[in-house]
């Protein structure tokens, strides 16, 4: 089993829809991190979370870290949101990201 | 340039080959990182510099030999690879002891070995 667990692996929607990928960790952490990585592979960080909440634009991320999960919802979802998501964990005390293996999304228009 | 970028975006090798993969960036950071993306696995951590040192070797077969001449440069040299090595390697950079440990990935470099 993973460290770090996503759901699910695929998402397919129609443009419009509200969007949510779930990120699951067994480790102690410092932050999560959620990536977005489009064809061609290029990965862009998106956020990196301790606690809380945070909202960019359409995106927003939540943490619950005494349930160790995490969330990410894409808000009035576009063509262009489709990409790989990625959670990845920064390891307390280590300095390295253990990732999850990504939600592929696909919105249709 | 802008960010963190790496050449050669696309590298096809055959087994015996002897090949780099070169990684620079430009935002100032200490630490650099190669990880690898094969098809269907999640991205795995293979080396972490920090300040020229290596810090991390992820249990790395020796056919994949990192270098790093510069807390801006990082390379990857490659050789004898097998086609299991076939992937995309991707390069990041962050900056340690700061408020955040956000790293800033490059575009990566798709590797074939054939």
């Amino acid at each position: 089993k993973n460290e770090v667990e996503q759901s699910p692996q695929n998402l397919t929607a129609q443009e419009g829809e509200f969007i949510t990928i779930n990120c699951s960790y067994s480790v102690g952490i410092s932050a999560l991190h959620w990536l977005q990585q489009h064809p061609g592979g290029g990965i862009v960080s998106l956020f990196m979370l301790s606690s809380g909440k945070k909202k960019h634009g359409r995106l927003i991320a939540t943490i619950n870290i005494q349930e160790k999960h995490s969330s990410l919802h894409i808000t009035a979802s576009h063509p262009r949101d489709s990409a790989v998501y990625i959670c990845a964990a920064s390891i307390q005390g280590a300095q390295k990201l253990v990732f999850g293996q990504g939600t592929r999304l696909t919105i249709n228009p | 340039e802008t960010g963190v970028t790496q050449t050669p975006r696309h590298l096809v090798m055959g087994m015996t080959n002897k090949k780099s993969l070169k990684c620079e960036q430009h935002l100032g950071h200490n630490a650099m990182y190669w990880y690898k993306q094969s098809a269907k696995k999640p991205l795995e951590l293979m080396f972490v510099y920090n300040f020229k040192e290596q810090t991390e070797n992820n249990s790395v077969p020796s056919r994949f030999s990192p270098e790093c001449p510069n807390s801006s440069h990082l390379f990857l040299h490659l050789h004898t690879l097998q086609p299991e090595d076939s992937a995309l390697y991707l390069c990041a950079s962050s900056q340690v002891g700061g408020t955040t440990d956000t790293q800033y990935f490059g575009p990566g470099t798709r590797l074939t070995v054939l």
